[in-house]
């Protein structure tokens, strides 16, 4: 299955952007990049997802390269509430759910 | 509320005793999974199921049992022969429908440890 690569941690300032990277080198031409974060304790919480093209919602932005094979997860102003693990998941078919560590975000005030 | 629950939130096991975890969906969604995360980690699958009456393995099915009697509903039962089974575990649905594409939602999980 196709995996993803991203840093373990990152810091980012109250009220600046946060820009998550991930790398997906092998992806294959089917499967979307999904975005999840997950506050201890808690089931992982839906962000936003892609095939090709950018996307923007209410709570992020994300970024596909053209090659598809890394993208980037931006929270154009974050709060200390955006503070957990942030994880980068390709999904095609129901056997390619494929989790990483993920990226632990700490906002710092 | 549509969504996905999970009972019990914390559950206590003595080695040796079977224990089912419930899973209960009412989004009409076709394909159940199930995933354990262990502190610090990742989520890794256990079992998925695309369709009433059919499942299927995933990466570490070892020592664990599902079915797929009901479209809303998807137990999980972690028997004796899994070694290890203190963690924290997530089951999540998806739809395969246009109206609700592809997303996965999960429910907010079961802390099991073993006593």
């Amino acid at each position: 299955d196709a995996k993803t690569t991203q840093p373990p941690s990152m810091d980012c300032a109250e009220g600046r952007a946060a820009n998550l990277p991930c790398n997906h080198s092998t992806i294959s031409g089917n499967e979307y990049v999904y975005w999840y974060r997950q506050i201890h304790s808690q089931g992982p919480q839906y962000i936003i997802h892609g095939l090709k093209n950018n996307e923007t919602n209410e709570m992020a932005s994300l970024i596909i390269t053209e090659d598809r094979k890394s993208s980037t997860l931006i929270l154009p102003h974050a709060t200390l509430r955006d503070t957990a693990v942030y994880y980068c998941v390709l999904s095609g078919s129901a056997r390619q759910l494929t989790f990483g560590s993920g990226t632990q975000l700490t906002v710092l005030p | 509320d549509g969504g996905i629950t999970q009972s019990p939130k914390y559950l206590f096991r003595k080695e040796g005793q079977n224990v089912t975890l419930s899973c209960e969906q009412n989004l009409n969604h076709d394909a159940m999974y199930w995933y354990r995360q262990d502190p610090g980690q990742g989520l890794r699958l256990i079992y998925y199921s695309q369709i009433v009456n059919d499942f299927q393995k995933g990466d570490i099915a070892e020592g664990y049992s599902v079915s797929r009697e009901k479209k809303e509903s998807f137990p999980l039962t972690v028997t004796s022969a899994q070694k290890n089974p203190t963690a924290f575990y997530l089951c999540a649905s998806r739809g395969t429908d246009r109206g609700s594409g592809n997303t996965i939602y999960f429910g907010e999980g079961s802390w099991l440890t073993v006593v």
